[in-house]
């Protein structure tokens, strides 16, 4: 099983603030990386797929990044909107998925 | 557009088999991988399966001995079935769309709480 994790679990910040979350697999599996977010009480909402392709709709102060193991997702100026859970999922071998960054109000 | 809902009751017993169906609307069902996926308690997410229009499946490893998929085109319908569960399994249950076999996920269900308990 390909194992991922997220650093950090929870991030305080405000809006404006340029937001940095990673993401490491424990092995390579570049390009299959996607990011998702969630909101209490719903279902996760496809961000990126493919390390760094936006999703149709999703604002472009959200970007993807990263190669081999270690990937980033950054939200460039942050929005009242995009406090929330932030997961990423390998789809290399089968599919997992990162415990989650928590981004909230500081 | 694209709406994908779960149906399946809520609470399961121990030992027992957990079942639940998703319904597609919006789209023909072939052409894509229908997949279950759930999030634990502590807000983990697992991938379950994914399941064809023409009944390829595939399992997750740690799972594969107590799921089984099954699909029908007429209806827009796939389902999932769960056996022995425990109170382990008690999750939200989500469906979900992909276009390849291994794949990011587009489209999702609203999810559906099903707890194991006696």
């Amino acid at each position: 099983d390909i194992q991922m994790t997220q650093s950090p679990s929870t991030l305080s910040a405000s809006v404006g603030d340029r937001v940095t979350i990673t993401c490491r697999a424990s092995q390579s599996i570049h390009p299959w990386l996607a990011w998702y977010q969630q909101k209490p009480g719903k279902a996760p909402k496809l961000l990126i797929y493919k390390t760094s392709t936006l999703e149709t709709g999703v604002p472009s102060r959200f970007s993807g990044s990263g190669s081999g193991t270690e990937f980033t997702l950054t939200i460039s100026s942050l929005q009242p909107d995009d406090f929330a859970t932030y997961f990423c999922q390998q789809y290399n071998s089968f599919s997992t998925f990162g415990p989650g960054t928590n981004v909230e109000i500081k | 557009q694209v709406h994908l809902q779960e149906s399946g009751p809520g609470l399961v017993k121990p030992s027992e088999t957990l079942s639940l169906t998703c319904t597609v609307s919006g789209v023909s069902i072939s052409g894509f991988y229908w997949n279950w996926i759930r999030q634990l308690p502590g807000k983990r997410l697992e991938w379950i399966a994914f399941i064809s229009d023409n009944g390829n499946a595939r399992y997750s490893p740690s799972l594969r001995s107590r799921v089984t998929t099954s699909v029908d085109t007429s209806k827009g319908q796939f389902s999932l079935r769960l056996g022995s569960v425990t109170a382990a399994d008690t999750a939200v249950y989500y469906c979900a769309r992909g276009y390849y076999t291994n794949d990011a996920f587009d489209v999702w269900g609203q999810g559906t709480l099903v707890a194991v308990s006696s």
